[in-house]
């Protein structure tokens, strides 16, 4: 069982240029969350979907998007990205809202 | 915005030793939950709490789910090398119902 895939595992990104960050599960999670990492900040939400469809803004959403067209994919999108950007995304699935969540092994993500 | 406030930010302590850390919210949380997190890994859940006054135990891991339902502690027994890691408290509840995380407590065990 994968559990929750993420990818890809590193990238460095030219500042302005666009970037999607994968994540795929295969529990039949309804809710899906992205989290970025910084030193010092632990982790803070970014987006998050309760079910497919559906999607709604966490703590920093600002320059980044998501969508939620089926159960298992929550891709996150940098339209422009920046330096501010550089950080661990960590995308997350949850059985729904209360329950507990489960992490991917992380995207490290450089803006340069 | 809602925020977890864990303490302390960070331990160093000799192997053997018990430690104890917790997270304290400004608003009421339904459900708390506690992960480890290894360098370059995600975080993995450790404990999950889901009723006020609720006390769990995973091995040497031993968590309460606070009775006024705006705090929680971990505490882990007997303390190995292993045990090394940031340890991260998180909630679902408050105003917006989100899962959010405290600022994270960096576990360093001597032998």
């Amino acid at each position: 069982i994968a559990g929750i895939t993420q990818a890809p595992t590193s990238q460095i990104l030219a500042a302005g240029r666009r970037m999607t960050l994968r994540c795929t599960q295969d529990m039949r999670h309804n809710a899906m969350y992205w989290y970025r990492q910084d030193l010092g900040l632990g982790l803070r939400l970014i987006h998050y979907s309760n079910t497919a469809g559906t999607t709604g803004k966490g703590e920093v959403p600002d320059g980044y998007s998501v969508s939620r067209a089926n159960t298992d994919d929550f891709p996150l999108t940098l339209a422009s990205a920046v330096p501010s950007q550089t950080s661990v995304y960590f995308c997350a699935s949850s059985a729904g809202l209360n329950t507990e969540a489960f992490f991917g092994q992380g995207t490290r993500l450089t803006v340069v | 915005g809602q925020q977890l406030n864990q303490s302390p930010q960070s331990m160093f302590i000799q192997e053997g030793e018990d430690v104890s850390m917790n997270c304290t919210s400004s608003s009421i949380f339904n459900t708390w939950l506690w992960y480890k997190q290894d360098p370059g890994e995600g975080p993995v859940l450790l404990i999950a709490l889901y009723k006020a006054g609720e006390l769990t135990s995973n091995g040497r891991l031993t968590a309460q789910f606070g009775i006024t339902r705006k705090d929680s502690f971990l505490n882990i027994s007997a303390s190995i090398p292993s045990d090394v890691g940031i340890y991260f408290c998180a909630g679902f509840g408050g105003a917006t119902n989100k899962l959010i995380f405290g600022t994270g407590t960096l576990l360093a065990v001597q032998p």
